[in-house]
This record gives structure tokens, C-alpha cells and sequence, in this order.
């Protein structure tokens, strides 16, 4: 079936540092891919997406791109703020299965 | 636009009562609302699948008697968590499909705290 791995968390960083949180994925087929975003005591926001291969999806200062050679879509940010912390969750949907799957959540915490 | 909203936000009952949760898309139709449990350890887990007009769909392992969800018009289901005890303590969180935005993205609802008294 299809899964989502996500580097494990907490990641701690310091303003303005370089971000990168990776995800890896499994599914059959050509699945779109999604980095939501959830801040504290809040549902999940739509971040970023990449509907194909080679496809970059960028928001905010964030982007991924769709590796299908390394089945990965690792998101990065060049200088992170404190009002970056959160939790970052890699997602993917295939068309057929309706459903998504998501990975395990990572938490970043951003200090000044 | 593509917003969806949860009622309540947060909600503390006594065990053996139950809870309705709403879910609502407030300006786009879902033909498709999703429901899921999240853990404090942050994973998000989908416990049902809503199709408007039709029975849930639910994952291996959730109970449909006790997680009862309602899926009566293309802007709302719902929720209801009967005969709650504590264990069922958690944050909810529906998301819906916007047909005019293509099937594959979810927009999320802010969630809905209970803790079972």
C-alpha cells in the first residue's frame, strides 16, 4: 500500500538557518504530493503541492520538488522565521484511491 | 475561498453521553469529506471517508457504530461520537474535496478538541 516517511522530529532551529525536512514516498502510479502545514491548536493549511514529476511547488518561501527517481519531496526553506514553528506533515493522493496518505508529522521550532 | 469550517471547536462531556461534531464547506461543494483522529504524538489518523447521499466508508479497525458520521448535503456531515469515554479524548479534524480545484486536494477544518469526562 501506499506510505509516507517523514525525518523524524523535533527539529530545532535558529532564525534565518536553512531548512530541510525529507519525505520519501511508496504508491503505484504517478500520485500528487502535498506539504501541509499545522500550527498549534489549529487544523491543516495547505503549504505546497507538485502534481508530476519534476514539478516544484513553492509558497511562502517554501519549496519542494517531485522526484520521482527518489520517490522524495523534501521541503526547504532558505531562512526560516520563529513564526515558522509548527508541524510540517508530506502527504500524497492517488486519483483512484480517493484517500490520502500522510506522513508522521514533523515539528519545527523555530528560536530568535 | 475553499474554507471549511468544525463546530464546536472544543467540547467536554461526561462518559456515556454522546458528541456531535459538524463539518461544514462554506463556499465551495464536497462531494467528499474525510474525518480524522489525531494523536498526541501528532500522526494523523483517518478514521472514514464521507461521500454525500451515501454510507461512510470506514478504515479498518474504527468502530461505525460508535463513530456515527452523517453525510446529508454537499456542504455538511457530521460527526457523532456515541456513548463517549475517555479513551475517545482527542482532536478531530474533517477535511473536504473542492470539485471546482481538480480531486486531489483536502482542505482542513480547524478541528475540534473533546475530552471525555
Amino acid at each position: 500500500g501506499d506510505s509516507v516517511t517523514q525525518m523524524e522530529g523535533p527539529v530545532t532551529l535558529s532564525e534565518e538557518a536553512f531548512l530541510t525536512i525529507n519525505c520519501t514516498y511508496t504508491a503505484t502510479g504517478y500520485p500528487s504530493l502535498f506539504w501541509y502545514v499545522q500550527y498549534p491548536g489549529e487544523g491543516l493549511q495547505l503549504l505546497l503541492k507538485a502534481t508530476k514529476a519534476d514539478d516544484k511547488g513553492s509558497n511562502k518561501g517554501f519549496e519542494a520538488t517531485y522526484r520521482k527517481e527518489t520517490t522524495s519531496f523534501h521541503l526547504e526553506k532558505g531562512s526560516v522565521q520563529v513564526s515558522d514553528s509548527a508541524v510540517y506533515f508530506c502527504a500524497l493522493t492517488r486519483v483512484n484511491a480517493g484517500k490520502s496518505t500522510f506522513g508522521d508529522g514533523t515539528t519545527l521550532t523555530v528560536k530568535p | 475561498g475553499a474554507v471549511v469550517s468544525q463546530h464546536p471547536s472544543r467540547v467536554i462531556c461526561k462518559s456515556g453521553t454522546s458528541v456531535k461534531i459538524e463539518c461544514r464547506s462554506l463556499d465551495f461543494q464536497a462531494t467528499t469529506m474525510f474525518w480524522y483522529r489525531q494523536f498526541p504524538k501528532q500522526s494523523l489518523m483517518l478514521m472514514a471517508t464521507s461521500n454525500e447521499g451515501s454510507k461512510a466508508t470506514y478504515e479498518q479497525g474504527v468502530e461505525k457504530d460508535k463513530f456515527l458520521i452523517n453525510h446529508a448535503s454537499l456542504t455538511l456531515s457530521t460527526l457523532t461520537v456515541t456513548s463517549a469515554h475517555p479513551e475517545d479524548s482527542s482532536f478531530y479534524i474533517c477535511s473536504a474535496r473542492d470539485l471546482g480545484q481538480g480531486i486531489y486536494e483536502q482542505y482542513f477544518g480547524p478541528g475540534t478538541r473533546l475530552t471525555v469526562t
